[in-house]
């Protein structure tokens, strides 16, 4: 049980591009997810908690605009990356939140040419 | 702010050795430790630690903590080469329910 997945498994896109990753949580609903951030080499960063029916919380310097997060149901949350650029480039993962526990999607490796 | 820094950044061993992965941390309201493995996607659970002085065990895998030093450790013994990952220590603190991630260990195992 408490499977989460997340779709693409990776994308290449154009710099400029907008590009949406998707969270699911398969057998469970999750008030709550959570999205990460990591670069090659780097630990894991989280970039914001996503709270169902509610607004986003960012963590202190990533851009609310730029990283657009939407938790429409209790088992979906989706982050849309607008206007990537190279720089954005990494592997974003998300977790939910399910009996105090976070349980991690596979990730989305993202490459912005 | 809270803070995770775990030690050695990246580790090579023989195989059938035994590692010891630190991690030490600084959090405010402490919740509980964890330890992750990550091999080449996302990571998964390994241990959840929230009292002082007492040993989880899973086959080869052992974790402690010990919260009035701030400090706890993975320990492997008789390492596999599919031990080989990177081993994440992510702290969680009460009030909310993120996580702190630390650079990890890169444990590299070889036959």
């Amino acid at each position: 049980g408490a499977v989460v997945s997340q779709h693409p498994s990776w994308v290449i896109c154009k710099s400029g591009t907008s590009v949406k990753i998707e969270c699911r949580s398969l057998d469970f609903q999750a008030t709550t997810m959570f999205w990460y951030r990591q670069f090659p080499k780097q630990s894991l960063m989280l970039m914001a908690t996503s709270n169902e029916g509610s607004k986003a919380t960012y963590e202190q310097g990533v851009e609310k605009d730029k990283f657009l997060i939407n938790h429409a149901s209790l088992t979906l949350s989706t982050l849309t990356v607008t206007s990537a650029h190279p720089e954005d480039s990494s592997f974003y993962i998300c977790s939910a939140l399910h009996a105090n526990e976070q349980f991690f999607g596979p990730g989305t490796r993202l490459t912005v040419l | 702010e809270d803070k995770v820094v775990q030690s050695p950044l990246s580790l090579v061993v023989h195989e059938g050795d035994t590692v010891t992965l630190n991690c030490s941390y600084e959090v405010t309201n402490f919740r509980s430790l964890l330890w992750y493995k990550q091999e080449k996607k996302a990571p998964t659970f390994l241990f959840m630690l929230t009292s002082s002085g007492i040993e989880k065990k899973s086959g080869r895998l052992s974790s402690i903590l010990d919260k009035k030093e701030l400090f706890s450790i993975l320990n492997i013994t008789a390492t596999q080469t599919g031990d080989s990952a990177i081993y994440l220590c992510a702290v969680e603190a009460r009030g909310n329910e993120k996580l702190t991630f630390g650079t990890g260990t890169r444990l590299t195992i070889i036959p």
